[in-house]
């Protein structure tokens, strides 16, 4: 059982549009992570979102954490290509600090 | 600054031939990971240390066996590989709790 559905599963975008990526569970979450992966390399955290409602910012990536701790979202304003990834959520279940849960990732291509 | 580094990057085995996956982290971190990553699958964790001369498995752990060899080195042994092993592996440690898991850049398995 995938405990955290990603949606999109593949978006191809052009350089300059936004898009949002979903994160979403039916458990309740401590803690939410997300990674970028590119080809070859191994993920890379972007942000950890821990309180819900809590909205971040990283330039032109904006993360929240739902308010009842049991969805999140990444929205990138004015794509570019260097944004091309595999975008990956990841979170603690309360209670089990010991082993993240991963989602499937979204792969974003954005073409300029 | 090494962060996390993986050997080799590459490897391709026939069945039944065995080998192991180093990995080593120079950041002082208490926990490390094995995961593969397949298409469709996701991240799945193998097996995990959560410190020095502790080792528990994860959700894939059967046909592999691990050495937390001290503090910075944990490694994975195929002893016998099986086609379905053919994927791509990925150590990480991450230092206590909640904080981010730390990726190394992969290996490349392929077994005919």
């Amino acid at each position: 059982t995938q405990l955290l559905e990603q949606s999109p599963q593949f978006l191809s975008i052009q350089e300059g549009e936004n898009l949002t990526v979903y994160c979403n569970s039916s458990s309740v979450f401590s803690s939410l992570q997300w990674y970028r992966q590119e080809p070859g390399e191994g993920p890379v955290l972007l942000v950890t979102v821990v309180t819900g409602g809590e909205v971040k910012k990283l330039k032109r990536l904006t993360f929240q954490f739902g308010d009842a701790r049991k969805d999140s979202s990444l929205h990138i304003t004015a794509a570019q290509t260097g944004d091309t990834g595999l975008y990956l959520c990841a979170g603690y279940n309360a209670g089990n600090n010991r082993k993240l849960i991963w989602g499937l990732g979204t792969s974003l291509a954005v073409n300029p | 600054n090494a962060g996390v580094t993986q050997t080799p990057k590459f490897q391709v085995l026939k069945t039944g031939q065995s080998m192991t996956l180093q990995c080593a982290q120079d950041m002082n971190h208490n926990s490390m990971y094995w995961y593969r990553q397949d298409p469709g699958m996701g991240l799945r964790l193998i097996y995990y240390s959560a410190s020095e001369g502790t080792t528990d498995k994860g959700e894939v752990p059967n046909g592999y066996n691990v050495s937390r060899l001290n503090k910075r080195e944990f490694s994975l042994r195929l002893e016998s590989a099986a086609p379905s092993q053919t994927s791509v592996y990925f150590c990480a440690s991450l230092l206590q709790g909640r904080t981010p898991l730390h990726f190394g850049n992969g290996t490349r398995l392929t077994v005919t």
